[in-house]
């Protein structure tokens, strides 16, 4: 069974250029978390989705980031015109159900901007 | 916000000695979990624990929900165990659904 799958595991970006996060949930996983790492700040929430639905995005910063998750395939964590500042591991996790809900993470992709 | 607080920050062992993290939460929680953050940066379930006590191995957690705390110990510590350990709760009513982080326990385990 597989776990959280999170793609790309690395990824480099200049300033200003866009980065797209990808996860797939585990299998039978019908709600998606984002995470953010930051070294200064430990580990925060970003967002929450259902398929089609964003539920909660009171964690994401105000401009430049948009989640999604569409009724096909993964959910898309979208960074446009990326600063420095956006370095970081950003994680993402999937549960069955909210509310006594396991989550479990995927490895994290780890974003540098340069 | 509900408040988590882990302690020790940081802790240093020899392979073999036996260890307890704590963490405090200010509010009353639907879940807890604990976490294991490996040297390449990637988070391990632990525990599903919001209550009771759970054992798996060499580490076991207990969950005191009234008191608002919880207690990982790790017996005879490796050197695979060293990371940091993260307790992250869900907590109750309103927005129930997002995982508040503590801010981890350093663990090394020197051979």
């Amino acid at each position: 069974n597989a776990g959280v799958m999170q793609n790309p595991r690395h990824l480099v970006r200049r300033r200003g250029q866009e980065a797209r996060l990808r996860c797939s949930p585990m299998k039978g996983h019908s709600h998606v978390y984002w995470y953010r790492q930051l070294p200064e700040e430990g580990l925060k929430f970003m967002v929450y989705l259902q398929k089609e639905n964003i539920i909660d995005e009171s964690g994401m910063p105000k401009e430049r980031f948009s989640a999604e998750f569409p009724k096909e395939g993964p959910s898309i964590l979208r960074i446009q015109q990326v600063v420095r500042g956006d370095s970081a591991a950003y994680f993402c996790a999937s549960s069955q159900g909210t509310g006594n809900g396991e989550q479990y993470f995927g490895p994290g992709t780890r974003l540098t901007v340069t | 916000g509900i408040q988590v607080e882990q302690s020790p920050p940081d802790l240093i062992l020899q392979e073999g000695a036996n260890s307890t993290l704590r963490c405090n939460f200010s509010d009353s929680v639907n879940n807890l979990q604990w976490f294991h953050q490996n040297p390449w940066g990637q988070l391990i379930n632990l525990f599903y624990i919001p209550s009771g006590t759970k054992q798996n191995g060499r580490l076991s957690a207990t969950t005191v929900a009234t008191e608002r705390y919880s207690l990982l110990y790790i017996s005879s510590s490796q050197t695979t165990d060293s990371g940091v350990y993260f307790c992250a709760v869900e907590a109750s009513g309103g927005s129930n659904y997002k995982l508040t982080f503590g801010k981890g326990t350093l663990l090394t385990v020197n051979p």
